[in-house]
């Protein structure tokens, strides 16, 4: 069973739509994440939620909007797509403690044509 | 504000040679820190996680060691074969502005030559 599954696994869209980006984990974690990793392989923080409340909102652009339905869950919704939208998302998840380690999903392709 | 660098950026060896990937973090106070594998097209794998209070873990031929005091970890890899070729990623866990939070560095992309 993979422990955190993100879908789709590739998403291409034209630009100034709206799609999301589903994300589920059965490890039972208290915290889920999205990270967008840039043409550089950077990974930086999106949105972070602990029992269903956001904690961390880095300064992304407000088309971004992650959706979380219930703890296993955290979805990504992104309205009217741009070009620089393109890159890798990944979602995570970890245990509400911070000794632990973080679970990652395989990453959503996303380019914007 | 704690900033992750990996040196080398991209490393090329021969197969069968033991090899070390290097990261470094400007602030000493972590929670722990983490390496993760990360195959083309494919997602993150977590290799090995040290707790602030450790100095080394190991998973077969992968050893991880930490230096706290001088903002220091390595990732040595024993009898490099093929299959380990994909970009070595560390993060380093940390609690700032009311969160935990992960900080990464760019990675080391890792090729093995047959």
């Amino acid at each position: 069973d993979t422990a955190v599954s993100q879908t789709p696994k590739y998403l291409v869209t034209q630009m100034g739509n709206d799609k999301s980006i589903k994300c589920e984990q059965n490890l039972g974690h208290d915290t889920m994440y999205w990270y967008k990793q840039d043409s550089k392989k950077f990974l930086k923080i999106m949105f972070s939620y602990n029992n269903k409340e956001l904690i961390i909102n880095e300064t992304v652009p407000n088309r971004f909007s992650p959706k979380s339905p219930d703890k296993a869950h955290l979805n990504l919704h992104i309205n009217s797509l741009e070009l620089g939208d393109s890159a890798v998302y990944f979602c995570a998840s970890s245990p509400g403690t911070p000794n632990t380690e973080a679970f990652f999903g395989q990453g959503t392709r996303l380019t914007v044509v | 504000k704690q900033e992750v660098t990996q040196i080398p950026a991209a490393l090329s060896v021969p197969e069968g040679e033991n090899l070390v990937l290097n990261c470094s973090f400007t602030d000493s106070a972590i929670y722990n820190l983490q390496w993760f594998r990360q195959d083309p097209g494919k997602g993150l794998t977590s290799l090995l996680l040290i707790q602030s209070s450790q100095r080394e873990q190991t998973s077969g031929r992968l050893n991880a060691s930490l230096d706290k005091s001088s903002g220091r970890s390595t990732l040595y890899i024993a009898a490099s074969q093929p299959g380990d070729s994909a970009t070595y990623l560390c993060a380093v866990r940390r609690f700032a502005d009311s969160n935990y939070q992960l900080i990464w560095g760019a990675g080391t992309k890792l090729i093995i030559k047959p």
